[in-house]
Order: structure tokens, then sequence, then C-alpha cells
């Protein structure tokens, strides 16, 4: 009865190389996104989908691609994989679309270590 | 730019008194404001919101603040707990799907 999953949990990879983060929520929520946390803790917004349609793209590389096959599904492809790319990942959902509430309900974290 | 600041990276006070925690906000306006707890190794948990219009909002030994003058909001536990000891996230919302989060306050309750 997890709300917001997130597989996997950790990743550990080199640097150069392409992988996903998948994510998942049961909330029937409209909006989902994407955050990093760095390590100092800051979380930043990258992205954020409303019906599987983008609205927020915070300049994030275009490496970084989203993908949201239906709207209780958020994916995140990193292509060519660089070291300032660790960090931990967050998916979060929410409940209200337009200008609203936007309470977030957060996922448990990818933490990806680019070595 | 926006800027949202929390003003203590780390609090430390000793259980049974109130934490009191600041989130000051520069060239923004949020339509409401948000605190979340952060527990380490977890995502952030919802704790409380406050509308633009509102003054004043509580929560069992939660209380929060919201002085759009003052662009700042304080949040306070009362008679703390160590299991509330964690880090605590405001966050402000501006609409549209969009909210930003403030720097954290690491917050140590001492038994």
């Amino acid at each position: 009865d997890t709300a917001v999953s997130q597989t996997p949990k950790y990743l550990v990879t080199q640097m150069g190389n392409d992988k996903s983060i998948k994510c998942e929520q049961n909330l029937g929520h409209d909006t989902m996104y994407w955050y990093k946390q760095d390590s100092k803790k800051f979380l930043k917004i990258m992205f954020s989908y409303n019906n599987k349609e983008l609205i927020i793209n915070e300049t994030v590389p275009n490496r970084f691609s989203p993908k949201s096959p239906d709207k209780a599904h958020l994916n995140l492809h990193i292509n060519s994989l660089e070291l300032g790319d660790s960090a931990v990942y967050f998916c979060a959902s929410s409940g209200r679309g337009g200008a609203s509430y936007n309470e977030q309900f957060f996922g448990p974290g990818t933490r990806l270590t680019v070595l | 730019s926006q800027k949202i600041e929390q003003n203590s990276e780390a609090l430390n006070i000793q259980e049974g008194k109130t934490a009191t925690l600041t989130c000051n906000y520069t060239n923004y306006s949020p339509a409401h404001l948000q605190w979340y707890r952060q527990d380490p190794g977890r995502g952030p948990v919802f704790l409380l919101l406050i509308r633009e219009n509102e003054k004043e909002k509580r929560k069992e030994r939660l209380k929060v603040t919201f002085d759009t003058t003052l662009k700042q909001s304080l949040f306070h536990i009362t008679a703390s707990q160590p299991a509330d000891s964690a880090t605590y996230l405001c966050a402000l919302d501006g609409g549209y799907q969009k909210v930003t989060f403030g720097t954290g306050t690491k917050l140590q309750v001492i038994p």
C-alpha cells in the first residue's frame, strides 16, 4: 500500500553510463515531480508533469529526460552520467492542479553514486 | 532572484522546551507556505500548510505563523521530544505545480 514508490533505492554506476529511475504513485494524483537533493541536503525541483504533460523544466541538462507513460508513472532517464549527478533523487506527487495547494507526497528516494 | 532561507542549519534544544525554526524569503509572493519533516534516508513528509491570508495554524504540538509583510514563517514545536529530531524544511508554493524548498534546519532534541 505504498503511496509513492521508486526503484532502485541505490544506484552505483560509472561515468558515461546511461541509467533510469522509475516512479509510481497509487494516490490517484494528477501531478508528479522529480527533485534532486544534493550533498548539502538542498532539495531542488527538476521536472513536473501534470496528466502526462511536462509543465516545469528547471533548466536541467538535456541529458536528463523524464517520461510519463500515464499519470501514475514518471520515469527519469539520465544519459552520459557525470560525477556531479551524484545525489539523491526524489519522486513526488500532488493531488491538485492549477494555482492551488500542492502538498507533496514523496517517494523514499534513489541514491545515485557516479564513480 | 528568489531566495528562501532557513536561518539555522542546526538547532539543539533541551527536551520539553519549545523549538522555533525560521523561514525567510525574498523576491517571492507565495500563495501558501508548507512545512515538511525529513528523517535521514527518507523522503520529506508534509506537516502543515498555511495560506497567505492566515496568520497562524496549529496541529497538535505544532504551530506555524506566516507574516507576508515580513516575508517570514515561524515553525514551533512545543514540549519537544527526542523523537522530534529531524530536518525541517519550509516550502513556498506559488501555484502552478511549483513548490520551492528552503535549505532546511536540522533539529536535535536532547534528552
